[in-house]
């Protein structure tokens, strides 16, 4: 059964410190998102990448986010300087564009940032 | 821009019960539609999906048809139980975006 998977689960770290949030996606998918999930905002759109290219990261801020695709099987999301406004709940998904059709989005479990 | 609203939260139902949970959307064309779920401590699973419009998506009990005349998605299930609790979110994706634009998102509990 594929699934994604990122690590860490959780991560209490405090202002001002670096934080990285990894995440696997399934094998053979050649799209990955990271969304950001906060009570107020709901969900959102941080970064999008296909064939390890980042196309949209719009959603993200510049000054502190940074998203990377090392290799096919890795995608990372960095902050730093991380800022408690920054604690949420981020995911990480996976899918597949086939003749430019856009497939399902697989999610991840997610990593719980609180940033005190 | 595109845009979906769902029912406000929480929902309580008893065991048993009829559910539907009401998804509207804006669109500027014919969006793909989803319905996903959220379990506690989870990621988004897909729940169902529908294309165009008239066609019904169905997964576990769930069904939710394709309303273009109403721009509705609305989720339904004959009978809830109570593993059925979570978030409910739903979704569109316009053909050639690669965006999924989601809902607020709606929490179901389910009492026995």
């Amino acid at each position: 059964d594929a699934r994604v998977t990122q690590t860490p689960r959780d991560k209490v770290t405090e202002m001002g410190q670096e934080v990285t949030m990894r995440c696997q996606p399934i094998l053979g998918h050649n799209t990955v998102f990271w969304y950001r999930q906060t009570m107020m905002q709901g969900l959102e759109l941080l970064a999008y990448f296909r064939n390890r290219a980042p196309l949209d990261d719009s959603g993200m801020p510049k000054d502190r986010f940074s998203a990377e695709m090392p290799d096919a099987t890795l995608a990372t999301l960095k902050i730093q300087p991380s800022e408690p406004r920054d604690s949420a709940v981020y995911f990480c998904a996976s899918g597949l564009v086939l003749a430019g059709v856009n497939e399902t989005q697989y999610f991840g479990p997610g990593t719980r940032l609180l940033v005190l | 821009g595109d845009s979906v609203t769902q029912m406000e939260g929480p929902v309580t139902l008893s065991e048993e019960a009829f559910l539907t949970i009401n998804c509207t959307y804006t669109a500027t064309g014919y969006p793909s539609l989803f319905w996903y779920v959220q379990y506690p401590g989870e990621g988004l699973q897909l729940l169902l999906k529908a294309t165009k419009a008239d066609d019904k998506g169905s997964n576990k009990g769930f069904e939710a048809t394709y309303r273009k005349e109403t721009t509705s998605f609305h989720l339904e299930k004959g009978s809830v139980q109570v593993s059925d609790s979570a978030v409910y979110f739903c979704a569109l994706r316009m053909d050639s975006s690669y965006k999924l634009i989601f809902g607020s998102g709606t929490r179901l509990l389910v009492r026995p």
